[in-house]
C-alpha cells in the first residue's frame, strides 16, 4: 500500500501571498489531519477532516483553512502569509476519525515565507 | 490548554548507553502515543499506552504510562546509532485531539 503523499515537498513564498498544500491519504483512509511543525512551537494540530467534513480544529487563525474531497484527498490553504508561517506542514491519515486512531504521517511540505 | 513537557530536549550519547526520556503533564490523557521522526520524514508511531501503570516493550525500547495517566517515559537500553531521531510524545485529550510534546532530539554516536 502506498503511504501518505504530500505535494509539493518544498515551497518558497513571500509575505502576503497565499499557498495551497495537498495531501493524498493511504487508500481506504477517510480521515486526514493537518499539523504545523516549527522548532519553537513543536507539532501543533491544525484541523481534521473526515468524510469531507471538518471534525476538529486547533487554535489557529482563520487564515488557515482546509477541505477534503470525495476521494479523501485534502488540501490546506494559508492566505496572507506571514513570516511566522514558515514551517513543516504534515498531514496524517487514518481509517477512522479522532486522534486515538493510528495516524500515518506523510513526509511533509516545508514552507519558507520570505 | 493541555501541555506536554518533554525532557531532556537534546541528548547525545555513545552507542551502548542507556537513556530515559520523560513526558510530563498536569493534565490527564485517555491515552498517550510515542513517535519517532527522522529528518525529511513524518513521525512514525512506536506505541500507544492506554492504561495507567501500563508498560510496553518494543525490542530495546520500554514505554511506561504513569498511574495517574499524566506522564510517560521511554527507556532505551543499549542505544544504537539507528535510534537517532526526534522522539515525540502525544496525549489524546477529551476532545479526541492529539497534543504533542516539544520532542527530544537523540543522537547516538558510534
Amino acid at each position: 500500500k502506498a503511504g501518505v503523499t504530500q505535494t509539493p515537498r518544498y515551497l518558497i513564498k513571500t509575505r502576503g501571498q497565499q499557498v495551497t498544500l495537498s495531501c493524498s491519504p493511504i487508500s481506504g483512509h477517510r480521515s486526514v489531519s493537518w499539523y504545523q511543525q516549527t522548532p519553537g512551537q513543536g507539532l501543533q494540530f491544525l484541523f481534521e477532516y473526515f468524510s469531507e467534513t471538518q471534525r476538529n480544529k486547533g487554535n489557529f487563525p482563520g487564515r488557515f483553512s482546509g477541505r477534503q474531497f470525495s476521494n479523501s484527498r485534502s488540501e490546506m490553504n494559508v492566505s496572507t502569509l506571514e513570516l511566522g508561517d514558515s514551517a513543516l506542514y504534515l498531514c496524517a491519515s487514518s481509517f477512522a476519525h479522532g486522534g486515538g486512531e493510528t495516524q500515518y504521517f506523510g513526509p511533509g511540505t516545508r514552507l519558507l515565507v520570505l | 490548554t493541555q501541555l506536554l513537557e518533554q525532557s531532556p530536549q537534546f541528548l547525545s550519547i555513545q552507542e551502548g548507553e542507556n537513556l530515559t526520556v520523560y513526558c510530563n503533564s498536569s493534565s490527564v490523557f485517555s491515552s498517550l502515543q510515542w513517535y519517532r521522526q527522522e529528518p525529511g520524514e513524518g513521525p512514525v508511531l512506536l506505541v500507544t499506552v492506554v492504561t495507567g501503570g501500563e508498560v510496553k516493550k518494543l525490542k530495546r525500547l520500554t514505554f511506561q504510562f504513569g498511574d495517574a495517566r499524566k506522564d510517560s517515559s521511554l527507556h532505551i537500553t543499549a542505544a544504537q546509532p539507528g535510534d537517532t531521531g526526534l522522539y515525540l510524545c502525544a496525549g489524546l485529550n477529551a476532545g479526541n485531539m492529539l497534543t504533542f510534546g516539544g520532542g527530544t532530539r537523540l543522537m547516538v554516536k558510534p
